[in-house]
């Protein structure tokens, strides 16, 4: 069965350091997401993409982060500056667009440490 | 702005049913959802529910949801030890054609023998 995939799954950094988050979405799916979820808060929406675009993002979404479609198959989440308060889990998902494919499928998420 | 509120743990025996309740707060949702998550795992969803609807039945999952009250439950019968899991209530707006869900923090549901 087709799944979201993420790499890696912990990533501990420096404050202050640049840190990219990988996610590899379901082949044929249009729409891609980035969530945060902070230990112990909710899930939050940070941004979504389609068709090489931001369509839409949160307020949490500000100029240290990027996202980018390099390749056919890969869907980063850059952080330019890394902040302590950006430790918490990173949530990738994706979703087809089509007829009927409203469902986000995530991945299992990347574990952000700042120390 | 939307907030969707839930109890963080529950803990059942097994076998006994299980009920994970769920409020929030935007009038206008179209969809609620239930999301699961195991350890190491992302979320996946597990059921949804239409807001013109009351209820709807899974198998063991049952999902009731009372409109007025803003209120969703998600019942899981004979609840078994690989139920034990993160269920996270989530919503989308009925405006704009957003498929962003509001997530609450998640219920741990913890499944003893």
């Amino acid at each position: 069965e087709p799944e979201v995939t993420q790499t890696p799954s912990h990533q501990v950094t420096q404050m202050g350091q640049e840190v990219i988050l990988r996610c590899v979405p379901i082949s044929n799916h249009l729409y891609f997401y980035w969530y945060r979820q902070i230990l112990g808060q909710k899930v939050e929406f940070l941004v979504s993409f389609y068709n090489n675009e931001i369509s839409e993002k949160s307020e949490i979404f500000d100029d240290q982060f990027s996202v980018e479609r390099p390749d056919g198959s890969n869907f980063t989440l850059k952080i330019r500056s890394t902040k302590l308060e950006d430790s918490a889990m990173y949530f990738c998902a994706s979703r087809s667009g089509l007829a009927g494919g409203d469902e986000q499928f995530f991945g299992p998420g990347t574990r952000l440490t700042v120390l | 702005g939307e907030d969707v509120e839930q109890s963080l743990f529950l803990s059942v025996r097994e076998g006994d049913s299980s009920v994970i309740n769920c409020t929030y707060t935007d009038s206008s949702s179209t969809y609620l959802y239930w999301y699961k998550q195991e350890p190491g795992a992302g979320l996946q969803l597990l059921t949804y529910i239409f807001s013109n609807m009351d209820m709807k039945q899974d198998q063991r999952l049952t999902v009731l949801l009372n409109k007025k009250d803003k209120h969703l439950s998600l019942r899981i019968a004979d609840t078994q030890t690989g139920d034990s899991a993160i269920y996270f209530c989530a919503e989308t707006p009925a405006s704009g054609g957003s498929y962003i869900p509001t997530f609450g923090r998640g219920t741990s549901l913890i499944v003893h023998p």
